[in-house]
């Protein structure tokens, strides 16, 4: 069993619809949940960062980290085709720089 | 400008060649990264130094030998390529920001370099 587990998808919805992307995890060690985004043929690019249980909201999306049950959510509103791409949920530990990456999930706006 | 380069973008060789895959970063952070992506996307962190030092040694066949020559760049070495090796390699450079909540590892990925072994 993989440390995060993610959907890999394809999710693919209308455009102005709720996106809603989880993943789930094992080691109750991370307290940094990242959510990065990747393009085509490009490298991830940051677009959400939490410290520990909480909601953080930053435009259209919202991070949500649930620590007791092990799940982190993202949440994209109003979605466009423009968001299209690959979601990688992203977790370490306090203290420690190492990233653990859940599978991503391929999301496909439709116009 | 770019922060985090890799060259070459593409390289497709042969079973058996040595190859490397160069990165630079031009954003001042003390730590770098390589990473690799498979076909599904999964991506695993392969090696890590701070400073010139190896801080992170993942379960990596020994074909795979990372240089820093300094804090900007981390070289990748791979000796005798097998078909397994055919995957994206990604350089990431990363240095603490103190965020209220705690210090948070901004990370910066390259865009990658798409290897393939024939």
């Amino acid at each position: 069993q993989k440390e995060v587990e993610q959907d890999p998808g394809p999710l693919s919805v209308p455009e102005g619809a709720i996106v809603s992307l989880n993943c789930t995890y094992s080691n109750s060690a991370f307290q940094y949940f990242m959510w990065y985004r990747q393009y085509s043929r490009k490298g991830p690019e940051l677009l959400m960062y939490t410290y520990s249980s909480g909601n953080k909201e930053d435009g259209r999306f919202t991070a949500q980290v649930d620590k007791s049950s092990k799940y982190i959510s993202l949440f994209i509103r109003d979605s466009q085709p423009s968001d299209s791409a690959t979601y990688l949920c992203a977790m370490r530990p306090g203290g420690n720089e190492k990233l653990t990456f859940g599978t991503g999930t391929r999301l496909t706006i439709i116009p | 400008d770019t922060a985090v380069s890799q060259t070459p973008k593409y390289l497709v060789t042969q079973m058996g060649n040595d190859k490397s895959i160069k990165c630079e970063q031009n954003l001042g952070h003390d730590t770098m990264y390589w990473y690799k992506q498979d076909s599904k996307k999964f991506l695993k962190i392969m090696f890590s130094y701070n400073n010139k030092e190896l801080i992170i040694n993942e379960t990596v066949p020994n074909r795979f030998s990372p240089k820093s020559p300094d804090k900007a760049h981390l070289n990748l070495h791979i000796n005798s390529l097998e078909l397994g090796d055919s995957a994206v390699y990604f350089c990431a450079s990363s240095q603490v920001v103190v965020r209220t909540g705690g210090p948070h590892y901004g990370y910066t990925f390259g865009s990658g370099t798409r290897l393939t072994v024939v």
